[in-house]
C-alpha cells in the first residue's frame, strides 16, 4: 500500500533563504506526484505537477524535483517571502491520489 | 480560468439534519472528488466520480452520498448529520485521472 511522509512536519526560515521540502513514497509505481499549498482556512492551490517519466519542473520560484527509484521528491523555493508562508502538501497519484500529511511552512520577516 | 465553486462556506447544522454540499466545476472534467479535512488526518477521500451518474467510495464514505446528475455538479450528501462529521469539507475535479487537480474553497461544516 502506497505511503507519503513529508518531513519535517513544520519548519521555520528567515525571509530571502532558499529552502527544500521534502516528500517520500514508497511504491515507485506513480503515474505523477503533484505539489499544493493550502493557506489557512482555504482550499488547495496545484503548484506543479510532475509526470512519472520527468525529472523536475519549474515554475517562477519553485522547483519539484522527482526520482522514482529513491521515492522522493523535493520542492526547492527560491528567495523565500513571507507570502510563502502556508501548508505545503504532496500527493502521488496511482489509481488515486495518496496524500502526504504536509508541511507548516513559516517564513520570518 | 480554472474555478471550482463550493456554495456553501460555512454552514452550521443540528444533529440529524440532512446536509446537502454543493459543488460546481467550470472546466467540463471528468473526475469530481469530495474530501474532508480534519487536523492531524489529513485529507480523506469520501467520494468520487469519473462521469456523469458514476461515483465510487473512497476511504471514508460511511454516513455520506453523492449525486452527479450533471457533469459539472457533484453534490456531497450527510443524510443525518452527526457531531463527528464536523469538518471542512473541499471538492475538487480534474481532467482525466491523473491530471492537475483543482480545489474550491472548502466548506466549514459544524453539527451540533
Amino acid at each position: 500500500k502506497q505511503e507519503v511522509t513529508q518531513i519535517p512536519a513544520a519548519l521555520s526560515v528567515p525571509e530571502g533563504e532558499n529552502l527544500v521540502l521534502n516528500c517520500s513514497f514508497t511504491d515507485s509505481a506513480i503515474y505523477n506526484l503533484q505539489w499544493f499549498r493550502q493557506d489557512p482556512g482555504k482550499g488547495l492551490t496545484s503548484l506543479l505537477l510532475i509526470q512519472s517519466s520527468q525529472r523536475e519542473q519549474t515554475s517562477g520560484r519553485l522547483n519539484a524535483s522527482l526520482d522514482k527509484s529513491s521515492g522522493r521528491s523535493t520542492l526547492y523555493i527560491a528567495a523565500s517571502q513571507p507570502g510563502d508562508s502556508a501548508t505545503y502538501l504532496c500527493a502521488v497519484s496511482d489509481y488515486q491520489l495518496i496524500w502526504g500529511a504536509g508541511t507548516k511552512l513559516i517564513i520570518k520577516p | 480560468d480554472v474555478k471550482v465553486t463550493q456554495s456553501s462556506r460555512y454552514l452550521v447544522k443540528r444533529t440529524g439534519e440532512k446536509v446537502f454540499l454543493e459543488c460546481v466545476q467550470d472546466m467540463d472534467h471528468e473526475n469530481m472528488f469530495w474530501y474532508r479535512q480534519d487536523p492531524g488526518l489529513g485529507l480523506r477521500l469520501i467520494y468520487f466520480s469519473y462521469d456523469v451518474k458514476m461515483k465510487e467510495k473512497g476511504d471514508i464514505p460511511e454516513g455520506y452520498s453523492v449525486s452527479r446528475e450533471k457533469k459539472e455538479r457533484f453534490s456531497l450528501i450527510l443524510e443525518s448529520a452527526s457531531t463527528n462529521q464536523t469538518s471542512m469539507y473541499l471538492c475538487a475535479s480534474s481532467l482525466l485521472a491523473g491530471n492537475t487537480i483543482y480545489f474550491g474553497e472548502g466548506s466549514w461544516l459544524t453539527v451540533v
